[in-house]
């Protein structure tokens, strides 16, 4: 089947560290991935995507580039600010599969000034 | 702001009741999916409505019931609630049936005590 594993954390950086958060996946077909935002007492939000593999995906300073030979989707920020300080959740979608994404557990980050 | 909406915020019930949880998608969205988030289970997807049709189904308890209106809006059923159903359950919408982007609603706590 189809899923996704991603480091559970809790991750606690200073302010300016780098930042990985790591993503594996296992899919039949052909994945598209992405890396949510969940920032507290909100809904999702998409930060980055990245539809076939050696694709690079960035937003707001965040970067992940889809491997398909590690199948992996790792996440990057090179300085965190405080307002980083989120839930980061990975997911996959098969194209043209059942039209759902399929979400790892999640990965609290606290980010400290 | 997602522009998707979703009523009530909150919602504190017994075992045994029957709730409705609403989501209204982002104006001219036509494809509406409902997941679960607990702490033991993860975000989980439910079920996903495109147009007024029933398009996927996940992890979707026979208790547990949806649809799509007319007007786009969705309503998910909980009936005969358990304890274990107490958990966030978010609705998200995308313009099309292939889900790629799905901007997600700020949710509906669900306590059921």
């Amino acid at each position: 089947g189809n899923s996704v594993t991603q480091m559970e954390g809790p991750v606690t950086l200073s302010e300016e560290a780098f930042l990985t958060i790591n993503c594996t996946y296992t899919a039949t077909g052909y994945p598209s991935l992405f890396w949510y935002v969940q920032y507290p007492g909100e809904g999702l939000q998409l930060l980055l995507k990245a539809t076939k593999a050696d694709d690079k995906g960035s937003n707001k300073g965040f970067e992940a580039t889809y491997r398909k030979e590690t199948t992996s989707f790792h996440l990057e920020k090179g300085s965190v600010q405080v307002s980083d300080s989120a839930v980061y959740f990975c997911a996959l979608d098969i194209q043209g599969g059942s039209e759902k994404l399929v979400f790892g557990k999640g990965t609290k980050l606290t980010v400290n000034p | 702001d997602s522009g998707v909406t979703q009523t009530p915020k909150h919602l504190i019930t017994a075992t045994g009741q029957r709730v409705t949880l609403r989501c209204s998608p982002r104006s001219g969205d036509l494809s509406v999916y409902w997941y679960q988030q607990s702490l033991d289970q993860g975000l989980q997807f439910l079920i996903h409505y495109y147009n007024g049709e029933e398009r996927a189904k996940g992890n979707i308890l026979e208790r547990f019931s949806a649809q799509q209106f007319p007007d786009l809006h969705s309503e998910l059923n909980l009936s005969s609630l358990e304890l274990g159903d107490s958990a966030l359950y978010f609705c998200a919408s995308s313009v099309d049936s292939a889900g790629y982007e799905q901007f997600f609603g700020p949710g509906t706590r669900l306590t059921v005590l």
